[in-house]
C-alpha cells in the first residue's frame, strides 16, 4: 500500500517569501503521479500542480514548482513570491498510474501568508 | 457547466439515522469516488465506481453503501449513523485512465451526534 507522509503540520510566512512544503511518500510502484492540492476556507479542493514520475524535469505552474527526487520519494512544492491568497490547506497526493484513479492523501500543511 | 454537485452542503444526524448524501456530474466522467476527511486529516477514499453498474471498495468502507445506476449518479449511503462518522465528505470524478485531474464538489459536511 501507498503512503503519504507530510511532516510540517502548520508553516507560516510574510507576503512575498519563498515557501517549501514538504512531501514523502512510499511505493513499489515505478510509474506513478503525485499532485499538489490547495484547500482554502472555502474547502474547496483545488489542483495546483502534478508530476508524472517518468518525467525527470520538475512540474512548474506560474509561482508553484516541485522538486522531485524520486530515488528519495520526496516531492516538496515551492511558492515563490507568496500572495495572501496562498493561504490554505496543502495536501500532497499519490495516484498509481493503473488502475482506478485513487488518490492517496498526506495529512496536510496549513500555510498561512502574513501581511 | 456545474461539475460535481454535493447535497446537502451541511447536515446534522442523530446516533443511528440513516441519510443519503448525494453527488452528480454533468461532465461524462466514468470514475466517481467519495472520500471523507476527518479533521486536520487528508481525504481517505471510502467507495469509488469505475462506471455505471460497477462500484469497489476504498481504504474506509465500513459503515457506508454506494450505487451508480447512472452515469451522472454517485449517492453514499449512511446506515445507522455513529460518531465516529462525524466529518466531511467530498465527491469527485475523473473522465478515465488517460485524464489523470479528479474535479471535486464542494464537499458535504455532517455531525453525528
Amino acid at each position: 500500500a501507498q503512503t503519504v507522509t507530510q511532516s510540517q503540520p502548520e508553516m507560516s510566512v510574510q507576503e512575498a517569501e519563498t515557501v517549501t512544503l514538504s512531501c514523502t511518500y512510499d511505493t513499489s510502484e515505478s510509474n506513478y503521479y503525485l499532485f499538489w492540492y490547495k484547500q482554502p476556507p472555502s474547502r474547496q479542493m483545488i489542483l495546483v500542480i502534478r508530476q508524472e514520475a517518468y518525467k525527470q524535469q520538475n512540474a512548474t505552474e506560474n509561482r508553484f514548482s516541485v522538486n522531485f527526487q524520486k530515488a528519495a520519494k520526496s516531492f516538496s512544492l515551492k511558492i515563490s513570491d507568496s500572495q495572501l491568497g496562498d493561504t490554505a490547506m496543502y495536501f500532497c497526493a499519490f495516484m498509481k498510474i493503473q488502475g482506478a484513479q485513487k488518490l492517496v492523501f498526506g495529512q496536510g500543511t496549513r500555510l498561512t501568508i502574513n501581511p | 457547466n456545474a461539475g460535481v454537485t454535493q447535497t446537502p452542503k451541511f447536515r446534522i444526524l442523530k446516533i443511528g439515522q440513516s441519510m443519503t448524501l448525494q453527488c452528480a456530474q454533468d461532465m461524462n466522467h466514468n470514475y466517481m469516488y467519495w472520500y471523507r476527511q476527518d479533521p486536520g486529516m487528508g481525504l481517505k477514499l471510502i467507495y469509488y465506481s469505475v462506471g455505471a453498474g460497477i462500484t469497489d471498495k476504498g481504504e474506509v468502507p465500513n459503515g457506508y453503501n454506494v450505487s451508480r445506476s447512472t452515469t451522472e449518479d454517485f449517492p453514499l449511503r449512511l446506515e445507522l449513523a455513529a460518531p465516529s462518522q462525524t466529518s466531511v465528505y467530498f465527491c469527485a470524478s475523473s473522465l478515465n485512465t488517460a485524464a489523470i485531474e479528479a474535479f471535486f464538489g464542494q464537499g458535504t459536511r455532517l455531525t453525528v451526534v
